[in-house]
């Protein structure tokens, strides 16, 4: 089973727009993270934000948020007041407590397509 | 502020012949290092992890191997490269394998089999 679902392989927004990047996840542990990260078509991953399980206030990082509904297993990344420059892959991400290697657990990645 | 490096950028080889992809950290110590691999278009798949000099885990089996001489470096090679070895490998680091601290990652390392 995938423990990490992204359902839009692409999206387009109007610069200037807020956009919202889908991301459900999947674990019985208690304890863990949620990331996302940006990759523009250099291929560098950049990181974006992060969420904690035990987290009870979206996060919230510059133009980034994260909507964290835990009981629906989703942590969605809000940008807002789109730029071109955010025209790149997104990708969310999880560790997981009980991991003995601490590893990411990525999804598919959603492509992000600014529009002037 | 910590850095992480990965060289080459870009590399061609024959089917066959050796390979070896470096990766350096720099700003801190006794960090946790990853190598992924990801497919065209796809999500990265974690390769090795080493948690300290010598210490190297795979996580899946394949024809690459990994090994960690010296704290903040972190290679990958193989003795005979496949197609199907052809991909962008990423270092990553982090400071433990907790779930609440970020990985962050290197430039890449873009391979090309023929």
């Amino acid at each position: 089973a995938q423990k990490i679902t992204q359902t839009q392989p692409g999206m387009f927004v109007q610069e200037k727009e807020a956009v919202t990047l889908d991301c459900t996840y999947d674990t019985s542990d208690q304890s863990y993270g949620l990331f996302w990260y940006k990759q523009p078509s250099s291929g560098e991953m950049i990181f974006l934000i992060y969420q904690g399980s035990y987290d009870e206030q979206n996060a919230t990082e510059g133009r980034y948020s994260l909507n964290f509904q835990k009981a629906r297993k989703s942590a969605n990344l809000v940008i807002s007041a789109s730029q071109l420059g955010d025209s790149a892959m997104y990708f969310c991400a999880m560790r997981e407590g009980r991991s003995n290697t601490g590893k990411l657990i990525f999804g598919q990645g959603t492509t992000l397509q600014v529009k002037p | 502020s910590q850095t992480i490096h990965q060289w080459p950028a870009t590399l061609v080889q024959p089917v066959g012949s050796p390979l070896s992809l470096e990766c350096t950290v720099e700003g801190t110590s006794n960090p946790n290092l990853y190598w992924y691999r990801q497919a065209a278009g796809r999500g990265l798949q974690l390769l090795f992890y080493s948690v300290g000099i010598g210490q190297i885990s795979s996580e899946v089996p394949q024809n690459l191997s990994a090994s960690r001489p010296q704290d903040r470096q972190f290679i990958l090679s193989s003795k005979k490269l496949l197609l199907s070895d052809s991909g962008f490998y990423l270092c990553a680091w982090s400071r433990d394998i907790s779930p609440y601290n970020e990985q962050f990652f290197g430039p890449g390392t873009r391979l090309t089999v023929l």
